[in-house]
């Protein structure tokens, strides 16, 4: 059975800190893990999605690295702002049509 | 706006009815999914289109759902027989290949 694992399941942070969030998946059979923002009341958005071991991808203030022989990944955000309060998923895929979610991390950032 | 719709948004519906979502994904995209999130949970796979071909249903599927993309276009979520167990947030998403998926917003179903 293929589990994906996140923690925190929910960040309680003040505006301008920096915070991290983790993915844990199977080390096997590894073939992409992607990054998903989702805000309340609307559409999942792709953050990023990683296929090699040691990949980092960055967009503005938020960052990711990954490492598929370990089987983890990091979310890192930058001086947290309001309007980053959102659900972050992680999900993985096998190269099959099938994506495993993993549950989120709530994130909440107070101003 | 070129993105992945769902309608309805909200479903309020008493245990026993029939409910019937829809997604129409982007224009271009072959491949459609059907996800179910509930509280606490991660987005769980239902089912996969390829085109208008059906190619694989989550055991989670029970007999009471069904879906459909008959011009591999827009699809349809039905579920037959609605029990409170079946509140929850139902997803579509729409790719061309496996490593982007674009997600619509859901349907929020609420069985009394």
């Amino acid at each position: 059975i293929l589990n994906v694992e996140q923690s925190p399941q929910s960040l309680h942070v003040q505006e301008g800190d920096s915070t991290n969030f983790t993915c844990s998946f199977p080390s096997s059979n590894f073939y992409a893990l992607h990054w998903y923002r989702w805000e309340t009341a609307k559409s999942p958005e792709a953050l990023f999605v990683m296929t090699l071991n040691g990949d980092e991808k960055k967009k503005g203030r938020i960052s990711a690295t990954l490492n598929t022989k370990e089987g983890y990944s990091y979310l890192y955000i930058k001086g947290s702002q309001p309007e980053d309060s959102a659900t972050y998923l992680c999900a993985f895929n096998t190269g099959g049509f099938k994506t495993i979610f993993g549950a989120g991390t709530r994130l909440f950032v107070k101003a | 706006d070129t993105g992945v719709s769902q309608d309805p948004r909200h479903k309020i519906t008493k245990r026993g009815q029939n409910v019937t979502f829809r997604c129409d994904p982007i224009s271009e995209h072959n491949r459609l999914y059907w996800y179910r999130q509930t509280l606490g949970q991660g987005p769980e796979f239902l089912t996969y289109f390829q085109n208008e071909a059906q190619l694989e249903k989550s055991r989670l599927l029970s007999d009471r759902f069904s879906a459909e993309r008959p011009k591999g276009s827009f699809s349809t979520l039905e579920i037959q027989r609605t029990e409170q167990g079946d509140s929850a947030m139902y997803l579509c998403a729409s790719s061309l290949e496996t490593a982007d998926q674009f997600f619509g917003p859901g349907t929020r179903l609420t069985v009394l």
